[in-house]
């Protein structure tokens, strides 16, 4: 099993370009999550998907959106990026109810 | 919405002390309280959690204690080695509004040999 899989690892985007990070797990997982890391400021839920079909917005959710394409898949896209979401971005899944997140490896977003 | 608060951000300790983390949490609904272990460059994994109903669990050299009344919750680690350096966080969650948990800041914590 491969657990929770991020594509990309690595990007570098220009102010105003847009992208999309690629989500998925094998774990039949019901609920996905998107969270960004910035130095001293821990992991930040942007935003999280309970269960197909559904998904709401976390603590940051400004500048991004989620599409729960199915239970195995949720990608986080940004429009129009901006130079403060330079981060590395996290995807997790857990199964019902509130328990262990498993994370994927991060992707590393530089905004330029 | 939920907010955690973690304390301290750093902690420096000797080979085989004790460190203690403390965290404090606001929504009085939020049920399971999970610690994560980040190393460098790595991605964040669960090292011991605990749920509403338990006051305190163990795992070895590490445990958790849990005070509902005062919403704070600790991560106790004995016998610190140097492979305990890492980033440490802890996070609260809650069985209703999508089971999403929300994360304290992290505490950096460095264990000299």
């Amino acid at each position: 099993n491969a657990g929770v899989t991020q594509t990309p690892k690595f990007q570098v985007l220009k102010t105003g370009q847009s992208m999309t990070l690629q989500c998925a797990q094998d774990m039949n997982h019901n609920s996905m999550y998107w969270y960004r890391q910035d130095p001293g400021m821990g992991l930040r839920l942007i935003y999280y998907s309970a269960s197909e079909g559904t998904t709401d917005k976390g603590e940051v959710p400004n500048g991004y959106n989620v599409s729960r394409l199915n239970k195995r898949e949720f990608s986080l896209r940004l429009e129009s990026a901006a130079p403060s979401q330079t981060s590395v971005y996290f995807c997790a899944s857990s199964n019902r109810g509130p328990g262990e997140l498993f994370f994927g490896e991060g992707s590393r977003l530089t905004v330029l | 919405g939920e907010n955690v608060e973690q304390h301290p951000s750093t902690l420096s300790v000797q080979e085989g002390d004790s460190a203690v983390i403390k965290c404090t949490y606001s929504d009085s609904a939020s049920n399971y309280f999970p610690w994560y272990k980040q190393e460098l460059g790595k991605r964040p994994q669960l090292i011991i959690d605990i749920r509403s109903n338990v006051g305190e669990k163990k795992d070895q050299r590490i445990a958790v204690t849990l005070n509902k009344t005062a919403k704070h919750f600790s991560l106790h680690i004995t016998e610190t080695q140097p492979e305990d350096s890492a980033v440490y966080f802890c996070a609260a969650s809650m069985s209703t509004g999508g089971f999403k948990t929300i994360f304290g800041a992290g505490t950096r914590l460095f264990v000299k040999a």
